[in-house]
């Protein structure tokens, strides 16, 4: 593992279903974000919690709902999902804003969504 | 806001031959410029990067340059090797102050195949 652990690997849910992505850090930085990886497109960022500032990408369905309760724990709340929504959802860290530098991510595996 | 732009969007060369993957983006005021690999079916990894201070940055068969004035990078990949078969991505970032992080705009991957 990298230092960044994604629960589940796998999920296949369906439509009226609520679930929960989990994903958790122990790299100790200070930025934890979610992405979606749909084949054939681009990254796509979903929610940002930096110093514990909440950002989020205004295009993202309230179906989706991010949770984070600390530095090392974020959450992705998935409730009346579409069939669209099936993709990869990444969760990564990374230790920002020190000195005015960025840096670069630290990815987790990813949880595989499949939504029947 | 930035716009990534990266091409080819496949690349296949044979083992041993040198692969080049250019990027371009749109905002002057971007200072960092991450890559990504992503083998199939794993997380992406952050495999260089490089600042605005710098022309050009080498790790063993890779390399990234950057020309500020052209806004373009370009990761290098020489003596390409069957392991290094993967989807790259390149991201642009620039200091924000979205609560204090450094939200990076993705080119949409290029997927480089090295044949034995």
């Amino acid at each position: 593992e990298t230092g960044v652990t994604q629960t589940p690997r796998h999920l296949v849910m369906g439509m009226t279903n609520k679930k929960s992505l989990k994903c958790e850090q122990h790299l100790g930085h200070n930025a934890m974000y979610w992405y979606k990886q749909s084949a054939k497109k681009p990254l796509e960022l979903m929610f940002v919690y930096s110093l514990e500032e909440r950002v989020e990408n205004n295009s993202v369905p309230s179906r989706f709902s991010p949770e984070c309760p600390n530095s090392s724990h974020l959450f992705l709340h998935l409730h009346t999902l579409q069939p669209e929504d099936s993709a990869l959802y990444l969760c990564a860290s990374s230790q920002d804003g020190i000195k005015g530098l960025n840096y670069g991510y630290t990815f987790g595996s990813g949880t595989r969504l499949t939504v029947v | 806001g930035e716009n990534v732009e990266q091409h080819p969007s496949t690349l296949s060369v044979q083992e041993g031959d040198s692969a080049v993957i250019k990027c371009t983006y749109s905002d002057s005021a971007s200072n960092y410029f991450p890559w990504y690999k992503q083998e199939l079916g794993k997380r992406p990894q952050l495999i260089i990067d490089i600042r605005s201070n710098v022309g050009e940055k080498k790790d063993q068969r890779i390399a990234v340059t950057l020309n500020k004035t052209a806004k373009h990078f370009s990761l290098h990949i020489t003596e390409t090797q069957p392991e290094d078969s993967a989807v790259y991505f390149c991201a642009a970032s620039r200091p924000q102050t979205l609560g204090g992080s450094y939200i990076p705009t993705f080119g949409r991957g290029t997927s480089l195949i090295v044949h034995p």
